[in-house]
């Protein structure tokens, strides 16, 4: 079945720093791919996102780049916070529509001042 | 707009118990989805529809009945809890096909316990 691997499970950086999560997908037809952050106690919140047809988007201190032959995307986040500091998941679609998902297992960053 | 609320927020069961999750959203959105939560497991899909009549099965869906007669409404039925069902569970919402934003929007959880 589908299949989202992501890596590292854990993170730490020094604030100022940036942050790399890599994820790989099993599915080909996969056509979305979102990353959503969640905080303690809350549910997920999305906070970027990109398609199969984009090779990388970028938004603020955030980008996602995708590698659609390798199947693998990942998130960058220059200059880290201390509120960056959460649990970020990725995830691959599975369906035509792109919004059924299939989540990797998450990263906890940690970002000290 | 409310966006997506779910209820109760904590809940314990015995085994064999059965009990319903609520999910709504006023957001009018075709797509919603139910996922649990585990340490180290990330979320999975257990059930998903893509519109009032329609749902389909996710990675694990078993044990968990949905059904979907309104746009507004999503709810999770557990028939006989069991103590593997001791998790936290996220209703989503998004828009579905026809339209280029598909971001799913997630509810602030049910905590369930299963003794």
């Amino acid at each position: 079945g589908e299949n989202v691997e992501q890596h590292p499970s854990t993170l730490s950086v020094q604030e100022g720093d940036s942050a790399v999560i890599k994820c790989t997908y099993s599915d080909s037809a996969s056509n979305y791919f979102p990353w959503y952050k969640q905080e303690l106690g809350k549910g997920p919140q999305l906070i970027i996102d990109i398609r199969s047809n984009v090779g990388e988007k970028k938004d603020q201190r955030i980008a996602v780049t995708l590698n659609k032959t390798a199947k693998h995307f990942s998130l960058h986040i220059t200059e880290t916070q201390p509120e960056d500091s959460a649990v970020y998941f990725c995830a691959a679609s599975f369906n035509q529509a792109g919004t059924a998902l299939i989540f990797g297992k998450g990263t906890t960053l940690s970002v000290s001042s | 707009n409310a966006g997506v609320t779910q209820t109760p927020k904590f809940q314990v069961l015995k085994t064999g118990q059965s009990m319903t999750l609520q999910c709504a959203q006023d957001m009018n959105h075709e797509y919603m989805s139910w996922y649990r939560q585990d340490p180290g497991m990330g979320l999975r899909l257990i059930h998903y529809s893509v519109g009032a009549g329609i749902t389909d099965q996710g990675e694990v869906p078993n044990g968990y009945n949905v059904s979907r007669s309104t746009t507004e409404d999503f709810p999770l039925r557990l028939l006989s809890a069991a103590p593997s069902q001791t998790s936290v569970y996220f209703c989503a919402s998004s828009y579905h096909s026809g339209s280029p934003y598909n971001e799913q929007f997630f509810g602030p959880g049910t905590r369930l316990t299963v003794l």
